[in-house]
């Protein structure tokens, strides 16, 4: 089946500091990916809509400015956590579609310190 | 706006029972996918099960079916014969039939397998 990989698992930065997940889609190519963001014992959120060769669509209340999304490859997208605080300590998960089903990757556990 | 409504926070089974999951909800669309997801304490999203729309027949896999009432919107997941294994969270999702759309998900349903 297809395959979505996601990349580091678990971060942890200073307060300030920009960390950049990868997700890549390893046997199909994904012209749109989704990242979510999930708090503990939530449900996933949606935070933006990852085009490749074209702006991201975020969803209302995710600033962009904080939130890069980068999809410069028909297999590969980017969320880049600029100037991360505290509140930023999340699970991302991000996740591609191959016809009607959805893909995702393993997530990725960000601390900020 | 899609909505995805699941109403029972935590849910518990004997092992060997069947357990049914609640999930409604809201759309104005005619064709769209229903899925139901499962996370496991590795936070790895399962795909359970999916439901297209156009399809009357309720889809099964092995020990997992879902009773799928278009008309009331409603999406129900059952598990029959419960393993330990299968303690997890559940998420109902949401999605319209174009491939590249977003799924919306409920709030989830915490199963615990009672040995």
């Amino acid at each position: 089946g297809a395959v979505v990989s996601q990349h580091p698992s678990r971060v942890i930065c200073k307060s300030g500091t920009s960390v950049k997940i990868e997700c890549r889609s390893l046997d199909f190519q994904a012209t749109t990916m989704f990242w979510y963001r999930q708090f503990p014992k939530q449900s996933l959120m949606l935070m933006a809509t990852s085009n490749e060769g074209s702006k991201a669509t975020y969803e209302q209340g995710v600033e962009k400015d904080k939130f890069l999304i980068n999809h410069a490859s028909l297999t590969l997208s980017t969320l880049t956590v600029t100037s991360a605080h505290p509140e930023d300590s999340s699970f991302y998960i991000c996740s591609a579609r191959r016809q009607s089903e959805a893909f995702f990757g393993q997530g990725t556990r960000l601390t900020v310190v | 706006a899609q909505t995805v409504t699941q109403s029972q926070p935590e849910m518990s089974v004997q092992e060997a029972e069947t357990v049914t999951l609640s999930c409604t909800y809201d759309t104005s669309e005619s064709d769209y996918y229903l899925f139901w997801y499962k996370q496991p304490p590795s936070r790895q999203m399962i795909l359970v099960i999916r439901q297209e729309a156009y399809k009357q027949q309720n889809a099964t896999e092995n020990r997992f079916s879902v009773n799928f009432q278009k008309a009331a919107k409603s999406f129900s997941l059952k598990i029959s014969d419960s393993q330990l294994g299968d303690a997890a969270m559940y998420f109902c999702a949401y999605s319209t039939f174009f491939g590249n759309e977003k799924l919306t998900f409920g709030t989830g349903t915490r199963l615990t397998i009672i040995p």
